[in-house]
């Protein structure tokens, strides 16, 4: 079955950058999209934003525009997050996740149903 | 604060069920279909029931979603000790165009 493998834990100084990855095994990384998506410590989920992983373009959702960047090397199956002037508050749990599309006789809709374990950042002095 | 409203927690004994609701608007909920998601300590959410009402494979049909107007509602049936975990809904919101989340339910099976 398709994993999104994410990257180890991040202990971070306040203003450095971090660059998470998520490897799609079976390299079928362009078949979905990829879904960002933040957890803070003891919070709910929070969606960041996504990528099309057939044209590279990314859409970020408002509060993580600026300072995070979604990228791909689709030569290697992989979907990255890079999170720079790196706060305090960027302490969390950030998720990688598939995009699956369902086309129904009317209409169509999508969902997340594979998600990476999680890369835990931490940023502190 | 979430745009979509969950309570905070909700319980049951084994066996019994439990309901947990999830409100919207129009943008979202009544617009488009809703995911349920399920979260153990320290692990990954996982999909519990999608397109408002399908389960993917694998998960019991003791999970049940269910959708109205801007509301929607995940049924469990039979509480087990391992149902214990956050719920967490989901919907693509017009509005934002974007992904929401409800702030998530703590579910305990005293």
């Amino acid at each position: 079955q398709e994993q999104l493998v994410e990257s180890g834990s991040e202990l971070k100084k306040p203003g450095a950058s971090v660059k998470v990855s998520c490897k799609a095994s079976g390299n079928t990384l362009n078949s979905y999209a990829i879904e960002w998506v933040r957890q803070a410590p003891g919070q709910g989920l929070e969606w960041m934003g996504w990528i099309n992983t057939n044209t590279g373009n990314p859409t970020y959702a408002q509060g993580f525009r600026g300072r995070f960047v979604f990228s791909l090397d689709t030569s290697v199956s992989t979907a990255y997050l890079q999170i720079s002037s790196l706060k305090a508050e960027d302490t969390a749990v950030y998720y990688c996740a598939r995009r699956t599309t369902v086309t129904t006789s009317r209409d169509y809709y999508y969902y997340m149903d594979v998600w990476g374990k999680g890369t835990t950042v931490t940023v502190s002095s | 604060q979430s745009v979509l409203t969950q309570p905070p927690s909700a319980s049951g004994t084994p066996g019994q069920g439990v309901t947990i609701s999830c409100s919207g608007s129009t943008s979202n909920i009544g617009s488009n279909y809703v995911h349920w998601y399920y979260q153990l300590p320290g692990s990954a959410p996982k999909l519990l029931i999608y397109g408002n009402n399908q389960w993917p494979s694998g998960v019991p049909d003791r999970f049940s979603g269910s959708k109205s107007g801007t509301s929607a509602s995940l049924a469990i049936s039979g509480l087990r000790s391992e149902d214990e975990a956050d719920y967490y809904c989901a919907v693509w919101d017009d509005s934002l165009s974007g992904w929401v989340f409800g702030g998530g339910t703590k579910l305990t099976v005293l």
